[in-house]
């Protein structure tokens, strides 16, 4: 059974560093048919992509905010981590992370809310 | 990047009625989109993939259409389960992109 559980802090104060973990299970991170990528949504808003890994530790990023952010994985530990850098406000939000195969990102995980806040 | 944008962003429909949410690319691309449905509070569940590939598990009252530019998520037959908040998402190229949600409620 595939599954992916993000943990991470609740409450950041801005321009600290903010850092998430995706601990992922019924599947193996150094898989060639999967990678994962992490999403986010800030409250009522849509959804954005922020950051994929590929099972050959190759990355990419969005645009809009490479240069804060690094995505990298611990094989044996099956964890993905995500750091952002300078959180602001405007990056309160629910951080999703998400298996994706070569047909499809399939699986996400149940998303942890973060609030950056003084 | 690619844009992508929904439409309606809000949709008012009753229990048994054909619903259809449109989803334009700003340009060209494979078929590589996705179907979401979103219900207030946790996660997005996937739908529909590479346009038109009915994910396991998903009734097939949800179908998926299109290419190149212009995407369709329709539902056959409104079930009360259905109201929920539908996203596409292209995933051809990086980085990938949203719509902005089309939102079905109950009329």
């Amino acid at each position: 059974q595939v599954t992916l559980k993000e943990s991470g802090p609740v409450l950041v104060k801005p321009t600290e560093i903010l850092t998430l973990t995706c601990n992922v299970s019924g599947f193996s991170l150094d898989d060639a048919r999967v990678g994962v990528s992490w999403v986010r949504q800030p409250p009522g808003k849509a959804l954005e992509w922020l950051a994929h890994i590929f099972w050959k530790d190759e990355k990419s990023y969005s645009p809009s905010l490479e240069g804060r952010l690094t995505i990298s994985k611990d094989i044996s530990k099956s964890q993905v981590v995500l750091s952002m850098t300078n959180v602001d406000p405007v990056d309160t939000a629910t951080y999703y992370c998400v298996r994706t195969t070569h047909d499809s990102p399939d699986f996400w995980g149940q998303g942890t809310l973060v609030t950056v806040s003084s | 990047d690619i844009q992508m944008t929904q439409s309606p962003s809000t949709l008012s429909a009753s229990v048994g009625d054909r619903v259809t949410i449109t989803c334009r690319a700003s340009q060209h691309f494979g078929s590589w989109l996705a179907w979401y449905q979103q219900k207030p509070g946790k996660a997005p569940k996937l739908l529909i993939y590479k346009a038109s590939n009915l994910e396991n598990g998903v009734p097939s009252r949800f179908s998926g259409s299109g290419s190149g530019t212009d995407f369709t998520l329709t539902i056959s037959s409104l079930q009360p389960d259905d109201f929920a908040t539908y996203y596409c998402q292209q995933y051809d190229s990086y980085p990938w992109t949203f719509g902005q949600g089309t939102k079905v409620e109950i009329k």
